[in-house]
């Protein structure tokens, strides 16, 4: 099993550019989610999946969207990118929602945004 | 506001001390968890409580609903056990979304 992968590993974007950050499992989790990793603050939820075909926000889901279309793939999309955004991004997944769930996490992608 | 803190922020030890990371938490939860991220970035889960204590090896991790509290406690350290180690705890009556620490950075000096 690969488990969680992400790509890219490392981004640049200039201001204003859209994107979207791939994220895909092979474990058959129907739990995902994204988190952004900031210097000095924990991660931090910016939306989550309980299934296919079901998405919600997170703590800070605003400027990303998401999409959930098989159970495999749970790509996050930045709009309109802004300096703001510029993050370490995980995916993580989980066999459920439950919390007793171990969380499994993707490499990361470090996104800077110029 | 945070509901996670864990201290120290940072900790230097020698090979082979007994080390303890702290977590507090301020809200109810179901479950807590210990995670670990290398200096490469990957994070792997460690353990989940509940309550009472999970050993694994050399790591060992307790929890006190009571207090609102968990360490984590790593014997006989190893220079491999250099990595940034956070707590997470999930929220009563949130699906499984975690607040997380800002993590304790450990270095162990062979």
């Amino acid at each position: 099993n690969a488990g969680v992968t992400q790509t890219p590993k490392f981004q640049v974007l200039k201001t204003g550019q859209s994107m979207t950050l791939q994220c895909a499992q092979d474990m058959n989790h129907e739990y995902m989610s994204w988190y952004r990793q900031d210097p000095g603050m924990g991660l931090r939820l910016i939306h989550y999946s309980v299934g296919a075909g079901i998405t919600d926000q997170g703590e800070v889901p605003n400027g990303y969207n998401v999409s959930r279309s098989t159970t495999e793939d749970f790509p996050l999309r930045l709009l309109s990118a802004a300096p703001s955004q510029t993050s370490v991004y995980f995916c993580a997944s989980s066999l459920g929602a439950s919390s007793y769930n171990e969380q499994f996490f993707g490499p990361g992608t470090r996104l800077t945004v110029l | 506001k945070n509901e996670v803190e864990q201290s120290p922020q940072n900790l230097t030890a020698q090979e082979g001390e007994f080390i303890t990371i702290n977590c507090s938490y301020s809200v109810g939860i179901s479950a807590l968890h210990w995670l670990q991220q290398h200096p490469g970035g990957g994070i792997v889960s460690l353990f989940m409580l509940s309550s009472g204590k999970k050993k694994h090896g050399r790591l060992i991790a307790t929890i006190n609903i009571q207090e609102k509290h968990s360490s984590l406690h790593i014997t006989a350290s190893h220079p491999r056990d250099s990595a940034v180690y956070i707590c997470a705890v999930v929220s009563q009556g949130r699906i499984n979304q975690f607040y997380f620490g800002t993590g304790t950075s450990l270095t162990v000096i062979p």
